[in-house]
C-alpha cells in the first residue's frame, strides 16, 4: 500500500530565512505524481508545487522548490526567503491511481518576524 | 473562474437535524470530491463523483448522502449526525478523474460543521 510520511509535526523559521520540510513515501510504482499543498488558517488547501516522478529535474515555483530523490523515495519542500504569509500547515501528497490523493500527516510551519 | 465555492462556511446542527452542504465550481471540472478533515489531521476522502456519477464511496455511514445534480454542483446531505462528525468538510474538483494525477485538486475553503 502507498503511504506518505511527514516526520516533522512542526517547524519554525525566521522571516527571510530558508526552511526545508521533509516527506517520504512508499510505493512500488515507477510513474506517479507528488504534490505539496499549503493550508493556511483560512482553511483552503492550496497547491504549492507538483513533481512528476519520471522527470529527474526538480520542480520550482518562485520561492518554492523540491528536492526529489526517487531512489530514496524522498520529496522535500524548500521555502526560500520565508514570509509571514507562508505560515500554514503543509501537506505532502502522492497520486498514482486516478481517483485520489494520499496525504501525509502534515507539518505546521511557523514564521517569526 | 478558478474557484470551488462552498456554502455555508459554518454550520451548527443538532443530532436530529437535516442539513445540506453545497459545493459549486465553474471550471468545467468533471470530477468532484468530498473530504472530511479533523483538526490537525490530513483530509480523508469520503466520496468521488466522476461525470456526475458516484465512483467511490469510502465506506461512509449512510447519515452522509452525496448528490451531484449537474456537472457544476455537488451536495452533501446530512441527517442524524453524531458529535464525532464535527469536522471541516472540504470539497475539491479536478478536470477529470484520470487527470487528477497530474493536476491535483482545486479545493474549496470548506464548511466547519459542529454537531451538538
Amino acid at each position: 500500500a502507498q503511504t506518505v510520511t511527514q516526520s516533522q509535526p512542526e517547524m519554525s523559521v525566521q522571516e527571510a530565512e530558508t526552511v526545508t520540510l521533509s516527506c517520504t513515501y512508499d510505493t512500488s510504482e515507477s510513474d506517479y505524481y507528488l504534490f505539496w499543498y499549503k493550508q493556511p488558517p483560512s482553511r483552503q488547501m492550496i497547491l504549492v508545487i507538483r513533481q512528476e516522478a519520471y522527470k529527474q529535474q526538480n520542480a520550482t515555483e518562485n520561492r518554492f522548490s523540491v528536492n526529489f530523490q526517487k531512489a530514496a523515495k524522498s520529496f522535500s519542500l524548500k521555502i526560500s526567503d520565508s514570509q509571514l504569509g507562508d505560515a500554514a500547515m503543509y501537506f505532502c501528497a502522492y497520486n498514482f491511481n486516478t481517483d485520489k490523493l494520499i496525504f501525509g500527516t502534515g507539518t505546521r510551519l511557523q514564521v517569526f518576524p | 473562474d478558478t474557484e470551488v465555492t462552498q456554502t455555508p462556511k459554518h454550520l451548527v446542527m443538532g443530532m436530529t437535524n437535516k442539513k445540506s452542504l453545497k459545493c459549486e465550481q465553474h471550471m468545467g471540472h468533471r470530477a468532484m470530491y468530498w473530504y472530511k478533515q479533523k483538526a490537525k489531521k490530513p483530509p480523508e476522502l469520503m466520496f468521488v463523483y466522476s461525470y456526475e456519477k458516484l465512483s467511490i464511496n469510502e465506506s461512509v455511514p449512510s447519515r452522509f448522502s452525496p448528490e451531484c445534480p449537474n456537472s457544476s454542483l455537488l451536495n452533501l446531505h446530512l441527517h442524524a449526525l453524531q458529535p464525532e462528525d464535527s469536522a471541516l468538510y472540504l470539497c475539491a474538483s479536478s478536470p477529470k478523474e484520470a487527470e487528477t494525477r497530474y493536476y491535483g485538486y482545486t479545493f474549496g475553503s470548506g464548511t466547519r460543521l459542529t454537531v451538538v
